[in-house]
């Protein structure tokens, strides 16, 4: 069965200090992989995604993600943290020939300290 | 603009009666579906729908009904069955099981309060 664990509920970082978050996931095929960002009372935005190809994926509002097939992880990382990124940030995994059903892991609180 | 409705934002019911929550989308998405959230325990899939007039029990439907007689609506009874109700309920939908697109687009939610 497909799992995901991100490690850390809670980060917090100062503004403009780098943004990192992990996740690692288990999966017996190769997986798709995905981040998404969440608002307090809102929804669910996809950051970025990984399917295949380059490992190393680019998404919106700076931040991007490197899958890592050796280590089982696909990391999110900003360089400079901004005031707006406080949020809830989730990991998903997806295992083709599944339904497109996704499994996610059990979020990380982004802080960010003027 | 193409997305996902969830209606309404806030729900207030009393113990013991169901309540529908509604989601429609205009994206011709072919599957849909449905997720508790709680805090620190991230999203639990209630149940999943890839084409009408069928659909899939997820890891936790024990008190939910679902039903998808069209292909932009998959509406979520929560039924008095269900033993712990109150919760941020959220709809999402994607391509389908044809297409290799996995990514869901994800609707507002709503706020189920039970008390």
């Amino acid at each position: 069965a497909q799992s995901v664990t991100q490690l850390g509920s809670h980060v917090s970082v100062s503004e403009g200090a780098l943004v990192l978050l992990r996740c690692n996931y288990s999966s017996s095929v190769p997986p798709y992989l995905f981040w998404y960002v969440q608002y307090p009372n809102q929804g669910l935005q996809l950051l970025l995604k990984y399917t295949t190809g380059a490992t190393l994926v680019k998404g919106i509002n700076g931040f991007e993600a490197e899958f890592k097939k050796s280590e089982t992880s696909f990391h999110l990382t900003k360089p400079s943290a901004h005031m707006s990124d406080a949020a809830e940030y989730f990991c998903a995994v997806s295992v083709r020939g599944y339904g497109n059903k996704l499994v996610f892991g059990a979020g990380t609180i982004l802080r960010v300290k003027s | 603009d193409g997305g996902i409705t969830q209606s309404p934002k806030y729900l207030f019911r009393k113990e013991g009666q169901n309540v529908t929550l509604s989601c429609e989308q205009n994206l011709n998405h072919d599957a849909m579906y449905w997720y508790r959230q709680d805090p620190g325990q991230g999203l639990r899939l209630i149940y999943y729908s890839q084409i009408v007039n069928d659909f899939q029990k997820g890891d936790i439907a024990e008190g939910y009904s679902v039903s998808r007689e069209k292909k932009e609506s998959f509406p979520l009874t929560v039924t008095s069955a269900q033993k712990n109700p109150t919760a941020f309920y959220l709809c999402a939908s994607n391509s389908g099981p044809q297409t290799s697109s996995y990514e869901q687009y994800f609707g507002p939610g709503t706020r189920l309060t039970v008390t």
